[in-house]
């Protein structure tokens, strides 16, 4: 399996400030057939489901806010959420989806307001 | 709008079996496969399988092998997960979420609380 592995474990930001999280995975999920990256990250905030924020490590999900961006490529990927608000509040977890049928998480981030 | 809507609650003594629903709603049902993960208690997100509605194949995690069952009610686009011999170790939160096998889950249901004690 694909191991996920997200930095830090969590964080506190103030709000209108910059928060990143970063994930990294034990071998690349870029495909050399379609050039794209198998990795989606998800944004869970207590008592809630996960809610999918970006796919392809970039493509931001309908309706999410343009706060919200993903980049990287191959095995290190970024989670970069601008100007803070306080219902960013979560647990974030990366996923690849490039080793199916296991399709494995990071452990989660817990961002928090300074 | 495009919606899963997941069974209730259900608490069993090790050993039972527990079946938890997923109802689908607001698209073609058939068009996208149908994941169940699980969360336990304070804890990350685990892929347990997923089932292809439109022809009823199914894939699931090794760990869960022998004691899992996914199957599909296509009249009521509706999704069943099935877990034998429960122990402690399943207590946890089951989601659904849709998506295809290549690809994100871009659709979750509530999720069912699936508590085993004796």
């Amino acid at each position: 399996d694909i191991v996920m592995t997200q930095s830090p474990d969590s964080l506190a930001v103030s709000l209108g400030e910059r928060a990143t999280i970063n994930c990294k995975s034990s071998q690349t999920v870029l495909s050399s057939s379609n050039n794209k990256n198998y990795l989606a990250w998800y944004q869970q905030k207590p008592g809630q489901p996960p809610k999918l924020l970006v796919y392809w490590a970039s493509t931001r999900e309908s309706g999410v806010p343009d706060r919200f961006s993903g980049s990287g490529s191959g095995t290190d990927f970024t989670l970069t959420i601008n100007s803070l608000q306080a219902e960013d509040v979560a647990v974030y977890y990366c996923q690849q989806f490039y080793n199916t049928p296991s399709y494995t998480f990071g452990q989660g981030t817990k961002l928090e307001i300074k | 709008q495009v919606q899963l809507v997941q069974s209730g609650a259900e608490v069993k003594k090790p050993g039972a079996s527990v079946k938890v629903s997923c109802k689908a709603s607001g698209y073609t049902f058939t068009t996208y496969y149908m994941h169940w993960l699980r969360q336990a208690p304070g804890q990350g997100l685990e892929w347990v399988g997923f089932i292809n509605p439109s022809d009823d194949s199914t894939r699931y995690t090794q760990k869960l092998q022998g004691r899992v069952t996914m199957t599909r009610d296509t009249s009521t686009s509706t999704v069943y997960i099935e877990v034998s011999s429960l122990t402690s170790e399943d207590t946890a939160i089951y989601y659904c979420a849709r998506g295809p096998a290549t690809g994100a889950f871009d659709i979750w249901g509530q999720g069912t609380m699936v508590t085993v004690s004796s």
